[in-house]
């Protein structure tokens, strides 16, 4: 089975533009999560859906942050102005059920670069 | 609200030796308690969780770990460590009915050392 598919693998882009970071969840999962990895402040949860639905998005950091689920297997992230201190790897990861002993799902992610 | 701490940011054994990374949760509630393993430039993958039933978990490569609920601990053991395992290592903590959230720590970076 495929696991979770997350495109593109690097970006790198000039501040002020939009960046759209995409997500394609394990087939079945009705949970799905985006991540923030830095070496400052480590993995941080940004949001995360529940059969479509955003649950919690209390980890976006400000408005320039917007996530979408518009169907069951596919996500975007998008930054819009982007800034350099958005540069940082992001991780997608779904899991199955409402049961808090699934485990999550993690794709290889997509390392970001703002210049 | 639950968390978890790792003990430990860097931790450097030889090849052979034993592995011991730590982990203690804090949780009101029966904790369901995770490892995860990243490799550079890959995304986490489970390594192990717990779920209430044997307290002694086995997971993949080797490793295993144990919850010890009067020490509020999960530690992960490995009893010969290889070079292959040269990676960070997370571990994290869901509670009994809150969904899929995971809160995870910040991360040991086990380093093997010939």
């Amino acid at each position: 089975d495929a696991g979770v598919i997350q495109s593109p693998r690097h970006e790198v882009t000039e501040m002020g533009q939009e960046v759209t970071l995409r997500c394609k969840p394990i087939s079945g999962h009705n949970s799905l999560f985006w991540y923030r990895q830095t070496m400052m402040r480590g993995l941080e949860l940004l949001i995360y859906f529940n059969n479509n639905v955003p649950i919690d998005d209390s980890g976006m950091p400000e408005d320039r942050f917007s996530a979408k689920m518009p169907n069951a297997s596919f996500s975007t992230l998008k930054i819009q102005p982007s800034e350099p201190r958005d540069s940082a790897v992001y991780f997608c990861a779904s899991s199955s059920g409402e049961n808090s002993n699934q485990p999550q799902h993690f794709g290889d992610g997509t390392r970001l670069s703002i210049l | 609200a639950q968390s978890v701490t790792q003990l430990g940011s860097h931790v450097s054994v030889s090849e052979g030796a034993l592995v011991l990374l730590r982990c203690n949760y804090s949780s009101s509630v029966p904790p369901y308690l995770f490892w995860y393993v990243q490799y550079p430039n890959q995304g986490l993958q489970l390594l192990l969780k717990y779920t209430s039933a044997a307290t002694l978990v086995k997971g993949i490569n080797g490793f295993e770990a144990e919850f010890k609920k009067s020490e509020t601990s999960f530690h992960l053991t490995k009893p010969s460590a290889h070079m292959s395992d040269a990676a960070e290592y997370f571990c994290a903590v869901s509670r009994t009915g809150g969904g899929n959230k995971l809160t995870f720590g910040t991360g040991t970076q086990l380093k093997v050392e010939l």
